[in-house]
């Protein structure tokens, strides 16, 4: 157990629709990441969070958004979804806002019908 | 931008026997770090390298930095049914703003007891 937990596991839903993830760090990990795992693209990183404010984007997409509230825990927006945004969301978290190893949380399987 | 080729894609071994895989990058990496990833969990972190030419090991798993700072490579010795699961070796080059992680595809190792 990494210690960040995502909830939900599972989401089925459907095209055009807008989904919620969320995650929560370990304790007193002040950065989040969110990656997007799919079968041919691998591990893509998406955005990261510290302390409450944006630090870096990969390869976000604009129907895409994310935050980190006062309590540190991360939502991972997905609006307008599309068949091709099916795939395994996971959020990482690491204690500071450079470089820190990352722990991974169990992840959101997203499944757009 | 960053790529990272890891190989073999897939390996079977039987159980016993020693793994070698690795990773290579188009550009350099400060730190080297190797993830396994069990279905349907989030990655596990193993191993982080920061140093070119280091040598670590966790247990049965010995990773290195390779000297060119452009590869890395994971072995496992004496392998067992618990080791079957998805090998991603990721690299992170710092400087500013960058704080992610790019993850290789994956190998897929299989034991065949």
């Amino acid at each position: 157990d990494s210690g960040v937990t995502q909830t939900p596991k599972h989401l089925i839903t459907a095209t055009g629709q807008r989904v919620t993830l969320r995650c929560s760090p370990r304790s007193g990990d002040l950065s989040v990441y969110w990656y997007q795992q799919s079968l041919d693209q691998g591990l893509q990183f998406l955005i990261q969070y510290y302390n409450g404010e944006e630090r870096a984007k990969g390869n976000i997409l604009e129907r895409f958004s994310a935050q980190q509230f006062p309590d540190l825990h991360s939502e991972l927006n997905l609006s307008s979804l599309e068949l091709g945004d099916s795939a395994l969301y996971f959020c990482a978290s690491a204690s500071g806002g450079g470089f820190n190893e990352q722990f991974f949380g169990p992840g959101t399987r997203l499944t757009v019908l | 931008g960053q790529q990272l080729n890891q190989s073999p894609q897939s390996m079977f071994i039987q159980e016993g026997e020693d793994v070698s895989m690795n990773c290579t990058s188009s550009s350099i990496f400060n730190t080297w770090l190797w993830y396994k990833q069990d279905p349907g969990e989030g990655p596990v972190l193993l191993i982080a390298l920061y140093k070119a030419g280091e040598l670590t090991s966790n247990g049965r798993l010995t990773a290195q930095f390779g000297t060119t700072r452009k590869d890395s490579f994971l072995n496992i010795s004496a392998s067992i049914p618990s080791d079957v699961g998805i090998y991603f070796c990721a690299g992170h080059l710092s400087g500013a703003g960058s704080y992610q992680l790019t993850f290789g595809k994956g190998t897929k190792l299989s034991v065949i007891p």
